[in-house]
């Protein structure tokens, strides 16, 4: 089951703030952020595990509520750099010394406008 | 420095032939994975590998298949290819264990007459 990101694209100003939701119908272990610019592989931002934790670097930071199985990620003071596409991948279970591949949403377009 | 790396990064066949894109990551990592790119899909899951002789199937593994012979590499092969994949095709990679980062190689965009 894909997770359902929302919204699908989100037009800022520099210096506004955005919020990127990632839901799942499943229950999840994990949720990894990605930042992709057209072209390009996908960039790694942050992972969150089961646990309800929260991370953040620089001015990105994101949340997981393991109880709605919903990730948010939040961009504040956005730079022009910010803009791309957002992705959140979900894993949903653990096989003892692997992984399962995730399970990508279909992304978040945002830009970012001087 | 250790990095993930495709080739070719364009390619360009015909419906029918075979077709082997490579990937190759000198990380050591015993997770490797295979995900195709496609507007309004966002990434889906081919092929996935625990280790040496460990290939799994992902959520769109018909027409692919994948081995692994070594650590660092994991060739994913089209049999006879077909229209409906041409894509870009992204390899990744991440150290054993559920909740470790998979960090992706540059892509390879297949286009299939």
């Amino acid at each position: 089951q894909q997770p359902v990101q929302s919204p699908q694209a989100v037009i800022l100003r520099e210096g506004e703030d955005a919020v990127i939701n990632c839901s799942s119908s499943k229950a999840l272990y994990s949720v990894h952020w990605y930042r992709q610019k057209h072209g390009e592989a996908p960039i790694f931002l942050m992972i969150l595990l089961k646990g309800g934790e929260q991370k953040g670097h620089d001015k990105i930071s994101a949340s997981f509520n393991e109880k709605k199985q919903q990730s948010s990620l939040y961009l504040t003071a956005s730079q022009l750099s910010y803009s791309g596409t957002y992705f959140c991948g979900t894993g949903y279970s653990y096989s003892g010394g692997g992984a399962d591949g995730l399970t990508f949403g279909k992304g978040t377009h945002l830009i970012i406008q001087p | 420095d250790a990095e993930i790396t495709q080739s070719p990064r364009h390619k360009i066949t015909e419906t029918g032939r075979q077709v082997t894109l490579a990937c190759h990551q000198t990380w050591n990592h015993n997770n490797m994975f295979w995900y195709r790119q496609d507007l309004g899909h966002g990434l889906r899951l081919i092929h996935y590998s625990y280790g040496v002789q460990d290939t799994n199937k992902g959520e769109v593994s018909d027409g692919y298949s994948v081995s692994r012979s070594n650590t660092e590499d994991l060739p994913l092969t089209l049999e006879s290819a077909a229209s409906s994949q041409t894509s870009v095709y992204f390899c990744a990679s991440s150290e054993a264990g559920a909740g470790e980062t998979q960090y992706f190689g540059p892509g390879t965009r297949l286009l299939v007459l």
